[in-house]
């Protein structure tokens, strides 16, 4: 079965500091993989989607994640935080007909 | 312009009540899906159907029955309430293929006292 780790409950960083939250997967297949972010009080969004074409993957509010094969990760990074980027933040991995989650990251930033 | 909207958005009952909770799609997907998120934000998927028909059904009590009418409605019915049960439920949608992306509903939020 496929599963992620988000590796911290909570990260804090400064505002305009580089956010980092970091997200490891296990897949026996090229996986799917997915960064979600949930502002308070709402429903999931989709920040970006890999699906094995580049490796290198751009999303939306100025976030990126990198997947690396060798070492199953696929970190979320975005180079200034913004006080807005305050959210929780959710990495899966898509297994057949569904999605999984990871327990998520708690992104607070600093003034 | 809603994509995909759920109601009621907070629900509280008393322990032993059945309860429905409503969610329809306007993009055109033909798999929904329900999840149920804890107090400490995890997520769960609990039931998924492709045009109606129920393609995943996870471990869940079986006080919980999903109704699809239609592929752009999925509709969770809570039989006999309990204190476990209070948690934000969120419908989803998407086309059925590997790597697509779901869109989710605001949630709602159920509180059993």
């Amino acid at each position: 079965a496929q599963s992620v780790t988000q590796l911290g409950s909570h990260v804090s960083v400064s505002e305009g500091a580089l956010v980092l939250l970091r997200c490891n997967y296990s897949s026996s297949v090229p996986p799917y993989l997915f960064w979600y972010v949930q502002y308070p009080n709402q429903g999931l969004q989709l920040l970006l989607k890999y699906t094995s074409a580049a490796t290198l993957v751009k999303g939306i509010n100025g976030f990126e994640a990198e997947f690396k094969k060798s070492e199953t990760s696929f970190h979320l990074t975005k180079p200034s935080a913004h006080m807005s980027d305050a959210a929780e933040y959710f990495c899966a991995v898509s297994e057949g007909d569904k999605i999984i989650f990871g327990k998520g990251t708690r992104l607070h930033i600093l003034p | 312009d809603t994509a995909v909207s759920q109601t009621p958005k907070y629900l509280v009952t008393q322990m032993g009540n059945d309860k429905s909770i409503k969610c329809e799609q306007n993009l055109g997907h033909d798999t929904m899906y329900w999840y149920k998120q804890d107090s400490k934000k995890f997520l769960k998927i609990m039931f998924s159907y492709n045009n109606k028909e129920l393609i995943i059904n996870e471990t869940v009590p079986n006080r919980f029955s999903p109704k699809s009418p239609d592929k752009a409605h999925l509709n969770l019915h809570i039989n006999s309430l309990e204190l476990g049960d209070s948690a934000v439920y969120f419908c989803a949608s998407s086309h059925l293929a590997g790597g697509n992306e779901q869109f989710f509903g605001p949630g709602t939020r159920l509180t059993v006292l």
